[in-house]
């Protein structure tokens, strides 16, 4: 079965540079949402799409910037990176019909700031 | 104080036992409370999901959702190896974005 797929899978970058990562959701998902995973830390939060529109904001820092196109892949676009935001991004899609029916996870994508 | 606690671990339990996992909350207008499982350099992956309280059975995994002690619980019986993993509680309000526990990891001793 098809699953969310990520891309690319790691991702090294210098501090103040630009990354931009993508996900492509589950065919016929219209929601993708993205998280960001510290080392030992719990997925946080970032930012959520529902058919291309910004449906919530979490904890996304102002230099970091997300879209979903009209094909739903959506990319998170992060700026003036600094250490700290090396960390594994995730992102998930479902239905639209929410959570209970169950997020798919991809695979993330490891960015590492040095 | 997080809105979702959960003891990291690691929790090591010989093969064959029961595996008792759980997660506290502090935020009563969670509704939906889901278990995921991450393996390592993975994606978390849903194992159970509930809505309110009550309790939920597939296979060898059972959750239990006790609202007015905010308290939920997996429960994973004839526990193998291959049920090594990180296991992150999880909730949501209104059907829409989760939060996530710290994960507890798991080890299942052959």
């Amino acid at each position: 079965a098809a699953g969310v797929i990520q891309s690319p899978r790691h991702l090294i970058k210098e501090k103040r540079e630009t990354a931009t990562l993508k996900c492509y959701p589950i065919p016929r998902h219209d929601t993708v949402y993205w998280y960001q995973q510290g080392p030992g830390q719990d997925p946080q939060f970032l930012i959520s799409f529902y058919e291309k529109m910004q449906s919530d904001k979490g904890s996304i820092p102002d230099r970091f910037s997300a879209q979903q196109f009209s094909d739903y892949h959506s990319e998170l676009n992060m700026s003036s990176l600094e250490l700290g935001d090396s960390a594994l991004y995730f992102c998930a899609s479902s239905t639209g019909q929410g959570v209970f029916y169950g997020y798919t996870f991809g695979s993330g994508t490891r960015l590492t700031v040095v | 104080q997080k809105e979702v606690e959960q003891d990291p671990g690691p929790l090591s339990v010989p093969e064959g036992a029961i595996v008792s996992l759980n997660c506290t909350y502090s935020n009563s207008a969670f509704q939906y409370f889901m278990w995921y499982r991450q393996y390592s350099r993975k994606g978390p992956e849903l194992l159970m999901y509930t809505y309110s309280s009550g309790n939920k059975e597939d296979g060898r995994f059972t959750a239990q959702v006790d609202k007015s002690s905010k308290y939920i619980s997996l429960f994973i019986r004839d526990s193998q190896p291959s049920d090594s993993a990180t296991y992150l509680c999880a909730m949501s309000e209104e059907d829409d974005k989760i939060i996530f526990g710290k994960g507890t990891r798991l080890h299942i001793l052959p």
